[in-house]
């Protein structure tokens, strides 16, 4: 069965302190590993899609990477707008199947 | 411009009625999403559909079903609810992969 799990569960960082979030996948045949942002009571953004173990996605203060068994989102420097719930999703080979995981929520105190 | 929107953004019914949840996107995209997220955050993935066709069912009660009229829209029908269908459903669009999630709809069973 195809499982995404994410840790940690919630982080609180200082501003300014950089950290990451780990990703790890089951699934039969990754097609694409991807990144979402979710705020309080909205839906989740899209942040990065990462296709093959290597890659690397930038974007501000966030960079995603990907292993053949995880993926990490590296967060430089954060700010208190970097406060949310970071959920990674699976898509299975067959390109049909979404697994999200847990989402790990971050707090970045001032 | 609201790039998927669904309607209502709160729901609270009684057992045993029947709802309907609406959503529209107006990105032209040809594959739409129904996800519910529970209490614990999980967010798990329902229906798809593209062109029409209804492309992933995963194993929800035959009490939901989504209705699509156009490519442009796919509701969600709820037939006898129940306290556990208590949770926020999330619709969501894409073309390829990246999914464009609406702003949720918190739906309540008493």
């Amino acid at each position: 069965e195809d499982q995404v799990t994410q840790s940690p569960e919630a982080l609180r960082l200082q501003e300014g302190e950089s950290s990451s979030l780990n990703c790890s996948y089951t699934v039969s045949g990754l097609r694409g590993l991807f990144w979402y942002r979710q705020d309080p009571g909205k839906g989740p953004e899209f942040l990065f899609t990462l296709y093959s173990a290597g890659e690397e996605k930038e974007k501000e203060r966030l960079k995603a990477t990907l292993t053949k068994k995880e993926s990490f989102l590296h967060i430089t420097a954060p700010k208190p707008e970097d406060s949310a719930t970071y959920l990674c999703a699976a898509l299975d080979n067959y390109g049909q199947n979404f697994v999200f995981g847990p989402g790990t929520r971050l707090s970045v105190l001032p | 411009d609201t790039a998927v929107s669904q309607t209502p953004k709160y729901l609270v019914t009684q057992m045993g009625n029947d709802k309907s949840i609406k959503c529209e996107q107006n990105l032209g995209h040809d594959t739409m999403y129904w996800y519910k997220q529970d209490s614990k955050k999980f967010l798990k993935i329902m229906f798809s559909y593209n062109n029409k066709e209804l492309i992933i069912n995963e194993t929800v009660p035959n009490r939901f079903s989504p209705k699509s009229p156009d490519k442009a829209h796919l509701n969600l029908h709820i037939n006898s609810l129940e306290l556990g269908d208590s949770a926020v459903y999330f619709c969501a669009s894409s073309q390829v992969h990246e999914q464009f999630f609406g702003p949720g709809t918190r739906l309540t069973v008493l």
